[in-house]
């Protein structure tokens, strides 16, 4: 099956530096990721929808600025969480969209997760 | 306003027993229903998906089903074990657009020896 990647897998970092999150399809390629934070013991919440060659669509609420999104290529999505703070502590998941089967049945692979602790 | 809600919160059973998770939505207009099953500290699994004209669907010890009548879903797991421990979460699916998943809280199960 299709498999997400996510790299790195955990980060500390200090308030105030830049913290990138890589997203990658590795065995099939995506034109929409998807980025979404998670708290303790919530649901996930979708940040933002990465696009292949533009920019991306961000969620109500959420920074577009401080959470930079790139989708260079049809295998890579990267999330830049720009100045970081404590309160964004979280647990970043993206997804990669696939259409499939003669019926174009779409569905989401998820990758397995970066938690981001800021001091 | 579209949700999705899960039942119980959580759940504690023994292993070898079987359990049942509940899942009512109100998300129009609807294209499918997936069940994922999310470990701590990893990403969502996929489960199962249907679609409206789907009643249920199985994949080993999982069997989703689903009524789009009353737009219940609900997903039974037999003969639990002890890595079935995890968060079940219902994700529904709005038809015709790409951002379209609305997401359950999910059901916190502990499975014990």
């Amino acid at each position: 099956g299709a498999v997400v990647s996510q790299h790195p897998s955990w980060v500390i970092c200090k308030s105030g530096t830049s913290v990138k999150i890589e997203c990658r399809s590795l065995d099939f390629q995506a034109t929409t990721m998807f980025w979404y934070r998670q708290f303790p013991k919530q649901s996930l919440m979708l940040m933002a929808t990465s696009n292949e060659g533009s920019k991306a669509t961000y969620e109500q609420g959420v920074e577009k600025d401080k959470f930079l999104i790139n989708h260079a290529s049809l295998t890579l999505s990267t999330l830049t969480v720009t100045s970081a703070h404590p309160e964004d502590s979280s647990f970043y998941i993206c997804s990669a969209r696939v259409i499939a089967g003669p019926s174009g049945q779409e569905t989401q692979y998820f990758g397995p997760g970066t938690r981001l602790l800021v001091l | 306003k579209n949700q999705v809600e899960q039942s119980p919160q959580s759940l504690i059973i023994l292993e070898g027993k079987n359990c049942t998770l509940q899942c009512n939505y109100t998300v129009s207009p609807f294209s499918n229903l997936r069940w994922y099953k999310q470990d701590t500290g990893r990403g969502p699994v996929s489960l199962t998906i249907m679609t409206f004209s789907e009643n249920t669907k199985s994949n080993g010890r999982y069997t989703a089903t689903l009524d789009a009548d009353t737009k219940q879903s609900s997903l039974h797991i037999t003969a639990s074990q002890l890595s079935d421990s995890a968060s079940y979460i219902c994700v529904v699916s709005l038809s015709g657009s790409a951002r379209q998943l609305t997401f359950g809280s999910g059901t916190q199960l502990t499975v014990l020896p």
